[in-house]
């Protein structure tokens, strides 16, 4: 069953416009969440996790456990986070370390 | 820095060949992971290594085969390579030391594979 859910799978926006990147997750323990990005011709990365509760270069991403969602937002989207980003979740009673990746969601930023 | 390390960057095979893709991490991690990257299905994990000579399948194993003999090397093996494991393979690593207390898996740069 898929755990992890990212409806868009592409995004575009005009730079300087607020983003969301939205991602739903249905996971019966008690799960950690991360967004992962890949730039163009990069290897894919980690961006923040949600037990961080981090900004990481202008993104943000709250745990909401009532809509089971951790949509990534930003609020002034630049040409350079034109991106793939993965949503992915982890058991984290597990010490396997295994994550459960959504299908990711294409962001192009316009200038 | 961690490193993860993938054998080739671009690799062309034929149909029915037994393909070897390498990957090597310098950080001591105990966990390894292989994953395909297709376009509108994301990352799916194929299998994954917990300490030497440990795996455990991922979701899509059928058709693939891994072997750790070492803590740094994961293989991944397609017995017998057909048209539909034309994909992107990533490599991945992470520690599971709990005091460490992370979870990030550090990626290799990606071997793209086709299959004739």
């Amino acid at each position: 069953a898929q755990r992890v859910t990212q409806p868009e799978k592409l995004l575009s926006v005009f730079k300087g416009a607020p983003v969301e990147l939205k991602c739903n997750y249905s996971y019966s323990g008690s799960p950690e969440l991360f967004w992962y990005v890949q730039y163009s011709r990069q290897r894919l990365q980690l961006l923040l996790r949600h037990i961080s509760r981090e900004s990481i270069k202008g993104f943000t991403a709250d745990l909401n456990k009532g809509e089971t969602s951790f949509h990534l937002k930003k609020p002034f989207a630049q040409e350079e986070d034109s991106a793939m980003y993965y949503c992915a979740l982890k058991d984290r009673g597990s010490t396997l370390g295994r994550l459960y990746f959504g299908r990711g969601t294409q962001l192009t930023v316009w200038p | 820095d961690v490193k993860v390390t993938q054998s080739s960057r671009y690799l062309v095979k034929r149909t029915g060949e037994k393909v070897f893709l390498e990957c090597v991490q310098d950080m001591d991690h105990e966990n390894m992971f292989w994953y395909r990257q297709d376009p509108g299905l994301g990352l799916r994990l194929i299998y994954f290594s917990y300490d030497v000579k440990m795996k455990e399948k991922g979701d899509i194993p059928e058709g693939y085969s891994v072997s750790r003999e070492k803590k740094e090397r994961f293989s991944l093996i397609l017995e017998s390579a057909s048209t539909n494991q034309t994909s992107m393979y990533l490599c991945a690593s992470s520690t599971r030391t709990a005091a460490l207390r992370t979870d990030t898996q550090y990626f290799g740069p990606g071997t793209r594979l086709t299959v004739l």
